[in-house]
């Protein structure tokens, strides 16, 4: 089946930096999607992005569909301590969706 | 307006134990969907929903069924429930001009 691998599995930062993470498949999707999970709550869809080599901010955060429509990364700037949570990527095709592992984030004051 | 919301919460089953999980929305969302997370991995689709009347099989569908009588409800059924299902359940709905989810609050199922 296909397979999402995204990294880092878990990051710890500084309030103020920026972040980075991102997400490979073997496969080729027709839709990416971010999606952040707090704890005891479901994922909340933060961006979606439509077509290979879309970029596509929403606030500090900036996402984008990889040209060859096997990866995207998430870029998240000047962090601030309710950044917090794990981000899933997430690529679909119709109703086939496939999540990665999760990015654990937190943030130190 | 409610949104997508699960029960029950929690639940602690033995083995062999049977149980249903409703799942209800009130968007008017066409497609509903099942889901488990597991530790350390990201979620899982056990089976789908495009449409009331209407089930398909996802990535992990043996020992789960579901039903979709109503289309604002997706139930989701253990039969004989195993340890290997111990997991957190996830619903997620969407309308049919999007590729946007929206997620219930999941249910933590224990299997002992």
């Amino acid at each position: 089946g296909q397979q999402l691998n995204q990294s880092p599995q878990s990051m710890f930062i500084q309030e103020g930096e920026d972040v980075s993470m991102n997400c490979t498949s073997s496969s080729i999707f027709n839709t990416w999607l971010w999606y952040k999970q707090d704890p005891g709550e479901g994922p909340v869809l933060l961006i979606a992005l439509y077509k290979a080599g879309e970029l596509t901010s929403n606030g500090r955060l900036t996402a984008q569909f990889g040209i060859t429509r096997k990866d995207s990364f998430l870029n998240i700037s000047a962090s601030i301590p309710s950044d917090v949570g794990i981000y899933f990527c997430a690529g679909n095709n119709n109703n086939d969706m496939r999540f990665g592992a999760g990015t654990r984030l937190t943030v130190k004051p | 307006n409610a949104g997508v919301t699960q029960t029950p919460k929690f639940r602690v089953l033995k083995t062999g134990q049977s149980m249903t999980l409703l799942c209800a929305q009130d968007m008017n969302h066409e497609y509903m969907y099942w889901y488990r997370q597991d530790p350390g991995m990201g979620l899982r689709l056990i089976h789908y929903s495009v449409g009331e009347g209407t089930t398909a099989k996802g990535e992990v569908p043996d020992g789960y069924n579901v039903s979709r009588l109503k289309k604002q409800n997706f139930l989701l059924g253990l039969e004989s429930a195993a340890p290997s299902q111990t997991s957190v359940y996830f619903c997620a709905t969407r309308g049919s001009s999007t590729d946007t989810q929206y997620f219930g609050p999941g249910t933590r199922l224990t299997v002992l």
